[in-house]
């Protein structure tokens, strides 16, 4: 119950396109839902943060989308960029001590 | 700048010996997290603390040992009996409970390679 899957493992968009990056969760006391991006040889810093009272979150280019009936949410990398190669972790969180990770999903966006 | 430092960035160790990996930050936060990173497996808690002379077992706790005598330091000591230590390890802080505002802050991360 404490898992976050999270897919694809990998995933390679072409510049411009929209990269889809989806979580699921099965503990409905998951309150706080973070994405992490870490590129290589470094840590993983916050992108963008949701809780399930709303159903979709937009800070520029990125949007989290957030299913609450379905236990699903999902990034959205809208006019990827190639600077946006990363890997992406989504994350889930009760607001007691710690965070669960997805697996991570590393993201190519090709020229 | 307000951070994280982990060093050293690459640890190479033979197999049977304990090596310890530092963490300092300065920004003041009150939590400390060790995660451990491997391909396809995601960041696996080792260890977190929440205050100075206090701390808790994550979910691979075994084959590790921390200590917190300082605020602004969560050490970790990989033993010997960690029967696969190569790995990513990561070392994150938050200034409460790292949920709303309070943003788990990670350092660049030591990499630590068993001969």
């Amino acid at each position: 119950q404490q898992q976050v899957k999270q897919s694809p493992q990998s995933l390679i968009v072409q510049k411009g396109g929209i990269s889809i990056i989806n979580c699921a969760y099965e503990n409905t006391a998951f309150d706080y839902f973070p994405w992490y991006q870490q590129f290589p040889g470094k840590g993983p810093a916050l992108l963008i943060a949701i809780r399930p009272d709303v159903s979709e979150k937009k800070e520029g280019r990125f949007t989290i989308s957030f299913n609450k009936s379905a236990k699903q949410f999902s990034l959205h990398i809208m006019d990827s960029q190639p600077g946006d190669s990363a890997t992406y972790f989504c994350a889930a969180d009760t607001g007691f001590q710690k965070l669960v990770f997805g697996t991570g999903t590393r993201l190519l966006v090709s020229p | 700048d307000g951070g994280i430092t982990q060093s050293p960035k690459y640890l190479f160790r033979k197999e049977g010996q304990n090596v310890t990996l530092s963490c300092e930050q300065n920004l003041n936060h009150d939590a400390m997290y060790w995660y451990r990173q491997d391909p396809g497996q995601g960041l696996r808690l080792i260890y977190y603390s929440q205050i100075v002379n206090d701390f808790q077992k994550g979910d691979i706790a075994e084959g590790y040992s921390v200590s917190r005598e300082k605020k602004e330091s969560f050490p970790l000591t990989v033993t010997s009996a960690q029967k696969n230590p190569t790995a990513f390890y990561l070392c994150a802080s938050t200034r409460g409970v790292p949920s709303g505002a309070n943003v788990l802050t990670f350092g660049a991360g030591s990499r630590l390679t068993v001969l």
